[in-house]
């Protein structure tokens, strides 16, 4: 079953503008974290935020989680057509030790950058 | 360095057929996942292995599903038989379950189309 629900499932902006996209889930979490997926390829990791953070940046992304809500949100700043994309938000659940994750992903945004 | 390899990447079988799916994990990483994407249900984990052995494959859809890791640098993910709605992108991905980050690295996936 899964876990993240990313909301919206697609969204559409010009070049310069942010992106946010949005996860909830439904059970504790020892940490969440972001993947994007270009078309026809592997996923790929972007940033973890653990279950006793509240926000976190890497470059142009910012992630929160708010535990209360069961939420996390990406925001790209300035997008850019490369960051075109489908994005993933995954979770491990609470009683994950370090590093034996078992993540469920949800089913993605699909972000469209317009030159 | 080299990540994830996966091979085939693309395999046109027959209804019925056995389909063979491999996969190369990054050196010294000792965690390896199986999943299945399609459109209709997401990303799904099959089965993960730690230190070549398996500790949950509650995800393997069926007694057809079967994988395998042999040594360290080695998986394979096998279909027997094959069948129509098995048809999907699957991917490997392998962690180093001692990190505290926890990321999965992903293969470039195989896309299996089963008639």
């Amino acid at each position: 079953s899964q876990q993240g629900e990313e909301d919206p499932q697609a969204l559409s902006i010009q070049e310069g503008e942010n992106a946010t996209m949005n996860c909830s889930y439904k059970t504790s979490i020892n940490n969440l974290q972001w993947y994007r997926q270009n078309s026809g390829r592997g996923l790929v990791h972007l940033i973890l935020i653990r279950s006793n953070e509240r926000e976190k940046h890497s470059g142009r992304l910012r992630v929160t989680l708010d535990t209360s809500k069961k939420s996390s949100s990406l925001l790209i700043t300035a997008s850019r057509a490369a960051d075109t994309a489908s994005y993933f938000c995954a979770t491990a659940p609470a009683y994950s030790g370090a590093g034996s994750y078992q993540l469920t992903f949800g089913k993605g945004t699909k972000l469209s950058v317009i030159p | 360095d080299a990540g994830v390899i996966q091979s085939p990447r693309h395999e046109v079988t027959e209804m019925g057929q056995e389909v063979t799916l491999r996969c190369k994990p990054i050196s010294g990483h000792n965690s390896l996942f199986w999943y299945r994407q399609t459109m209709m249900r997401g990303l799904e984990l099959l089965i993960y292995f730690n230190n070549n052995v398996p500790i949950d494959d509650s995800g393997m859809p069926e007694d057809r599903f079967s994988a395998k890791m042999p040594n360290a640098s080695f998986s394979t993910l096998k279909i027997q038989p094959s069948e129509p709605r098995d048809s999907a992108v699957y991917f490997c991905a392998s962690s180093n379950r001692d990190r505290i980050t926890g990321e999965l690295f992903f293969g470039e996936g195989s896309r299996l189309t089963v008639l």
